[in-house]
């Protein structure tokens, strides 16, 4: 199995900051990377796919990079209701998906 | 606009066979190019991919936990199932349905997901 590794576990910013979160694979995974925002008690929201796309009525504010192994997700200015955990997901080795262990930003 | 809606007991004895229903609606799951997953999280942990079944019925599984999950649907009533079999405190979690795409080229990805439902296993 590919293993998705977040960096830091955890994240204390304050609003108006710039944030960014990594995600590592085990192995190259192209730019076959999502990322994910989840809000205490809601399902996963998707953010970001194929490394860098942004899904549709996501704010600008955030970006997301990478490739091969490396990747990051950016919030260019944190706001209020960015407060979340953020999880990155694989899906190179499909039909077996991973997500790393996710990120919490407080 | 589609929804997903999960169902089922929330409180399950160990060693009994836990059953889900996920109800779609604003989409077919039996056309078109999705797929329809089951996902799931322990409290205060993450995600952990289940297995999906095709628009075409064909299923994929979780190898950890292939040897007692089933997935199927019903195309009836538009909805798909999960069932996991043996079931013990470890499968206690928050489980979700999500719509998985493939974009060419873009690997695949979730969305959207339903609200989830919890499951405790506990006798």
């Amino acid at each position: 199995d590919i293993q998705m590794t977040q960096s830091p576990s955890s994240l204390s910013a304050s609003v108006g900051d710039r944030v960014t979160i990594t995600c590592r694979a085990s192995q190259s995974i192209s730019s076959f990377l999502n990322w994910y925002q989840q809000k205490p008690g809601k399902a996963p929201k998707l953010l970001i796919y194929a490394a860098s796309t942004l899904q549709g009525g996501v704010p600008s504010r955030f970006s997301g990079s990478g490739s091969g192994t490396d990747f990051t997700l950016t919030i260019s200015s944190l706001q209020p209701e960015d407060f979340a955990t953020y999880y990155c997901q694989q899906s190179y080795s499909t039909p077996m998906y991973t997500f790393g262990q996710g990120t919490k930003l407080e | 606009q589609v929804q997903l809606q999960e169902s089922g007991p929330g409180l399950v004895k160990p060693s009994q066979t836990l059953s889900l229903t996920c109800t779609v609606s604003g989409d077919s799951i039996s056309s078109g190019s999705y797929y329809w997953s089951w996902i799931r999280q322990p409290a205060g942990k993450g995600l952990e991919w289940i297995g999906l079944i095709s628009t075409s019925g064909s299923t994929n599984y979780n190898p950890s936990l292939k040897s007692r999950v089933t997935i199927s649907r019903d195309t009836s009533k538009n909805q798909i199932s999960l069932k996991l079999s043996s079931v013990t405190a470890a499968d206690t979690a928050m489980y979700y349905c999500a719509r998985k795409r493939d974009g060419y080229r873009l690997g695949s990805w979730f969305d959207p997901w339903g609200q989830g439902t919890l499951v405790t296993v506990s006798s």
